[in-house]
């Protein structure tokens, strides 16, 4: 089975500073990994995914997540935030190892980012 | 762009309601979701649907059902609606195998069951 942690509810962090969201994952073969945002009253955005190749990937507004196989995680980081960031932030895993239904993915429990004036 | 569409954005319906919630995208994608969202524990999958006229149970299914008659359309159905379906509803689809990974999202549909 596939799973997601996000250990952190609230992540606080004064603009300008960098900023960490933290996810680890599980699964039986190679992940397919993925970051969601969501503003207020409004459906989830794509922000970047790791499907293979660098760990560094980069996306959206500045983001970018690093892919580490040896601890399982997916730590998504932007160098200095903006209020502008502040959302609830999703991860997301999917098992290529499965062979039916393997378009699911798997979503953590999310982590608000509060990015403070 | 993937456009991702949801009847309503807000509902509000009486408990032993039947409930239709309705999704459409227009990319021509295969695969299709819904979730629902409640704090503190994120997106649960309810149904997904990987062809037309095919379903799939997701982890929460007892208490919904879906349709897909159409390869751009999915609906959710709250056959006898209950309180504790008290929830944010959100719909996605993503292409076929071997092409887009992510999924698009709609917009939500938060449904209140009094």
């Amino acid at each position: 089975a596939q799973s997601v942690a996000q250990p952190e509810d609230q992540v606080n962090v004064a603009e300008g500073n960098p900023l960490t969201v933290k996810c680890t994952y599980s699964v039986s073969g190679n992940p397919y990994l993925f970051w969601y945002v969501q503003y207020p009253n409004r459906g989830l955005q794509f922000l970047l995914k790791y499907i293979t190749g660098d760990n560094l990937v980069k996306g959206s507004y500045g983001f970018e997540a690093e892919f580490n196989k040896s601890q399982t995680s997916f730590h998504l980081k932007k160098p200095s935030a903006l209020v502008s960031d502040s959302a609830l932030y999703f991860c997301a895993v999917r098992d290529t190892s499965i062979n039916f239904g393997n378009e699911k993915l798997t979503f953590g429990t999310g982590t608000r980012l509060t990015i403070i004036p | 762009d993937v456009k991702v569409t949801q009847s309503s954005r807000y509902l509000v319906k009486r408990t032993g309601e039947k409930v239709f919630l309705e999704c459409v995208q227009d990319m021509d994608h295969e695969n299709m979701f819904w979730y629902r969202q409640d704090p503190g524990l994120g997106l649960r999958l309810i149904y997904f649907s990987y062809d037309v006229k095919m379903k799939e149970k997701g982890d929460i299914p007892e208490g919904y059902s879906v349709s897909r008659e159409k390869k751009e359309r999915f609906s959710l159905i709250l056959e006898s609606a209950s309180t504790n379906q008290t929830s944010m509803y959100l719909c996605a689809s993503s292409g076929a195998r071997g092409q887009d990974y992510e999924q698009y999202f709609g917009p939500g549909t938060r449904l209140t069951v009094t």
